[in-house]
């Protein structure tokens, strides 16, 4: 597997529904952040957590982070369909070069 | 503060031309990032600039290569363009280091034909 690997790859649910999407990685990670990306155009951050964090919220979203199962999970609370987009989760590696690595995404569709 | 710019926004190359793409990060950033997007490889990380020097590079060949002026502009240049290079080019900008939260612009859109 990758180092941040989304899933589910693709999740489709109803307005006003929860959505939850995770993200599994490999190497001892900094921070982990998450993403949206509108069709065909650039990402928008969304929230950064850091190693030492547990939970962070943000409005709507939810994420949590399990360092030692290497593990983040966000949720997205009373969906809305400005909420469909793809999401990316990406780690930002302290060994070796410090970049971020971002996974595959999940193609999330909030059907009104 | 103006947002991460990207120019041009589209571009249309045919194979074996060069082309080069142009990004001006948020002021104050100085680490610029560039990302090639595809449906099939997805978001791939290709060089990181800071300082006008490259400090981290992906697993790129070596037609894809990048700058960074003393404003921290970037610009990355692809030579001898293949079909496969036909892409969203990502730059995203962030203040220090390449793992800090990033700023993304709009992208380039490259069709290579």
């Amino acid at each position: 597997s990758q180092q941040g690997e989304e899933d589910p790859q693709a999740l489709s649910i109803q307005e006003g529904e929860n959505a939850t999407m995770n993200c599994s990685y490999k190497t001892s990670i900094n921070n982990l952040q998450w993403y949206r990306q509108n069709s065909g155009r650039g990402l928008v951050h969304l929230i950064l957590i850091r190693s030492n964090e547990r939970e962070k919220h943000s409005g709507r979203l939810r994420v949590t982070l399990d360092t030692s199962k290497k593990s983040s999970s966000l949720l997205i609370t009373a969906s809305r369909a400005a909420d469909t987009a793809s999401y990316f989760c990406a780690t930002g590696l302290i060994q070796g070069a410090q970049k971020l690595v971002f996974g595959q995404g999940t193609r999330l569709t909030i059907n009104p | 503060k103006a947002g991460v710019t990207q120019t041009p926004r589209y571009l249309i190359k045919t194979r074996g031309q060069q082309v080069t793409l142009s990004c001006s990060p948020i002021s104050g950033h100085r680490s610029v990032s560039w990302y090639q997007q595809t449906p099939g490889q997805g978001l791939q990380f290709l060089f990181e600039y800071f300082s006008e020097t490259q400090r981290n590079k992906g697993n790129f060949p070596g037609r894809f290569s990048g700058r960074q002026f003393s404003n921290s502009r970037s610009e990355m240049n692809v030579s001898t363009l293949e079909l496969g290079d036909s892409a969203l080019y990502l730059c995203a900008s962030s203040l220090d280091r390449g793992w800090d939260e990033q700023y993304f612009g709009p992208g380039t859109r490259l069709t290579v034909t």
